[in-house]
């Protein structure tokens, strides 16, 4: 079981290119996230996905898409990269039953992005 | 709009010295509160999920506990080991969405 799993590691664009993240996770958790996380700001959400088709935008989703077309995968496009979405970004997935049990987070261990 | 206040941003400690973590929040229906440890350069890691005030739970050195507008992670006895920033999260009751306060950054000296 390797939980969530993001590729790559670290990546440096410049100004202008596109790349995507990508997120998979093995747990069969239909919730899934995207957030970025910058010095002394916390974790902000860009995009969630309740399941596979089913996506929505969270706090900061301008220059950000994502799709959703498995269980298993979350990737995340960046368009025209700016020097603002310099940030460490972190895909999670959790399984919402309703009750209570559910609904904690399991995260990838992040994907650190320098635009240049 | 939920918001989440963690305090102090940073706490250094003794080796074995006792300390308290604070998460005041703002939510129109508490689903749930969490708690997270990150290590530096890794992804958080789920500790506990809170529900509803007077709730507690606990492991290993760590307690949290849970009011109608804060919680609390006490630390007991800490070790060099339990040196991370501990993030509190809430969920809101009608939403997926989880907001995360900018965390807690410990040190343990021995």
């Amino acid at each position: 079981n390797a939980g969530v799993t993001q590729t790559p590691k670290f990546r440096i664009l410049k100004i202008g290119q596109s790349m995507t993240l990508q997120c998979t996770q093995d747990m069969n958790h239909n919730y899934m996230y995207w957030y970025r996380q910058d010095p002394g700001m916390g974790l902000k959400l860009i995009y969630y996905s309740v399941g596979a088709g089913i996506t929505d935008k969270g706090e900061v989703p301008n220059g950000y898409n994502v799709s959703r077309s498995t269980t298993e995968d979350f990737p995340l496009r960046l368009e025209l990269a700016a020097p603002s979405q310099t940030s460490v970004y972190f895909c999670a997935s959790s399984y919402s039953g309703g009750g209570q049990g559910y609904n904690e987070q399991f995260f990838g261990p992040g994907t650190r992005l320098t635009v240049l | 709009e939920d918001q989440v206040t963690q305090s102090p941003e940073a706490l250094r400690l003794q080796e074995g010295e006792s300390s308290s973590l604070n998460c005041s929040y703002t939510v129109s229906g508490l689903r749930g509160l969490f708690w997270y440890r990150q290590d530096p350069g890794k992804g958080p890691e789920f500790l506990f999920t809170l529900y509803s005030a007077g709730e507690e739970k606990e492991k290993e050195r760590l307690k949290a506990t849970l009011t109608k507008k804060e919680s609390f992670l006490h630390i007991t006895a800490p070790k060099p080991e339990d040196s991370a920033t501990y993030l509190c999260a809430v969920q809101d009751g009608g939403y997926q969405k989880v907001t995360f306060g900018t965390g807690t950054k410990l040190q343990v000296i021995p």
